[in-house]
């Protein structure tokens, strides 16, 4: 079972481009979250699905979009690249979004020059 | 916004105990979490508390203080791989999580 797989592991970008990170979980959880991590800060919220078909914006979503067409994948999508998107982004789930622990995919780390 | 503090460093000897202490001004509470990460990983559970006291796992216990805004993470007879960041994180009252900013725990032979 491989949990949750984030794609791609690294990436450089020129500023202007449009970008994709795709997560996909294997463990059938209903919540999918999309989390920044940037030194110093910590982990931000960008962007949650609750349940498939569903989603919601976290702290920090502007210039982020996602999509939760079912249950297993949940892509990130940035659509004109900044270099203040430099970051590391990590996908996670929970079995539900209320009680459970949410768990992390190894993490996509990402450069916008 | 929400206001969790830890420290940014710390560093101990290999067999020695170590204490991470978190404080969370926040709005709502609904339990709080202690993740550890390992440089260049994802975040992994470590425990979880929502009531009074003390959890205990293994070599790891976490303590909880509601009423202080308050928690430790409680490490004993570190081991060298227990080099990481610990994060703590507290679920809000829309059940969404809210990190601090992690401490790095540096663990010398």
């Amino acid at each position: 079972i491989a949990g949750i797989t984030q794609a791609p592991t690294s990436q450089i970008l020129a500023a202007g481009r449009r970008m994709t990170l795709r997560c996909t979980q294997d463990m059938r959880h209903n919540a999918m979250y999309w989390y920044r991590q940037d030194l110093g800060l910590g982990l931000r919220l960008i962007h949650y699905s609750n349940t498939a078909g569903t989603t919601g914006k976290g702290e920090v979503p502007d210039g982020y979009s996602v999509s939760r067409a079912n249950t297993d994948d949940f892509p990130l999508t940035l659509a004109s690249a900044v270099p203040s998107q430099t970051s590391v982004y990590f996908c996670a789930s929970s079995d539900s979004a209320l009680t459970d622990t949410q768990y992390f995919g190894p993490g996509t780390r990402l450069t916008v020059l | 916004g929400q206001n969790i503090d830890q420290p940014t460093e710390m560093t101990a000897t290999e067999g020695a105990i170590v204490q991470i202490n978190c404080t969370y001004q926040t709005s709502g509470f609904n339990g709080l979490f202690w993740y550890q990460q390992h440089a260049g990983e994802a975040p992994t559970f470590l425990s979880y508390n929502v009531l009074d006291g003390l959890e205990e796992k293994g070599r790891f216990s976490s303590f909880l203080s509601r009423s202080k805004g308050y928690s430790y993470l409680l490490l004993k007879e570190l081991q060298m791989k227990d080099s990481a960041s610990y994060l703590c994180a507290v679920r809000l009252d829309d059940y969404k999580l809210s990190f601090g900013a992690g401490t790095t725990v540096t663990v010398r032979a």
